[in-house]
């Protein structure tokens, strides 16, 4: 397994300011990935953070919302920008743990819950 | 594309009942398919997965799971539920053709297991 760990736990901003999360692991992964679960939603993939190049956003997410670094391979940060209230949600870092063809497993962190006020 | 499905946002069961989760999906091929747990204020734990093999899956507090391929469905099952249970359920699914990367998540249910 991977035991994951993200700062701040919770959070409650201002309209308008930045937050940045950081999601640390305890042992190195290639792959980095960042999620949101908007209240009472399931959750979707914001980006993919591979160490070494730029991340990969899914569609609806774009760069300058949510710019993101990884920069090695036990660390990446996730910045919501601009916010508004339409960002409360909780958003999780999670890692995928290589075991073999096919054998990939995801682990998620603890979540970061975010209030924009 | 791909896509879950859970249909029922809400399962209530009493203690000591079997319980089913259900989830069935849509994608090309053959996935590879998961079950999450979220308990409050917690993030999500692996229960187990469907890679090949036996389609009856055994994980973890109990919980399997059986891939039925012609119903394209992964029920979540535990044969005697417990109060300590009752969480958030999401089965995921990720095309067998990717590697590495993008699960994609049911809507969620929410289990409730009663005394």
């Amino acid at each position: 397994s991977a035991v994951i760990s993200q700062k701040p736990s919770r959070d409650i901003c201002q309209r308008g300011t930045s937050l940045t999360i950081q999601c640390q692991v305890d042992s190195q992964v290639t792959m980095m990935f960042w999620y949101r679960q908007q209240p009472g939603q399931s959750l979707t993939l914001i980006a993919t953070a591979n160490q070494g190049s730029e991340a990969t956003y899914e569609s609806g997410f774009v760069i300058d919302k949510f710019p993101i670094s990884r920069p090695n391979l036990t660390f990446s940060t996730l910045t919501v920008s601009n916010m508004s209230p339409e960002d409360s949600s909780i958003y999780l870092c999670s890692v995928e743990k290589d075991r073999g063809p096919g054998n990939n497993e995801q682990f998620f962190g603890p979540g970061t819950r975010l209030t924009v006020l | 594309a791909q896509s879950v499905a859970q249909p029922e946002d809400q399962v209530n069961v009493a203690e000591g009942n079997p319980l089913t989760v259900k989830c069935t999906y849509s994608v090309s091929g053959n996935p590879y398919l998961f079950w999450y747990v979220q308990y409050p204020n917690r993030g999500l734990q692996f229960l187990l997965k469907y890679i090949t093999g036996d389609n009856l899956v055994k994980g973890s507090y109990g919980f399997e799971a059986e891939f039925n391929k012609s119903q394209t469905s992964f029920h979540l099952k535990k044969p005697s539920a417990l109060v300590s249970d009752s969480a958030l359920y999401f089965c995921a699914v990720r095309d067998r053709r990717n590697q590495g990367g993008k699960l994609i998540f049911g809507q969620g249910t929410e289990l409730s297991v009663k005394p």
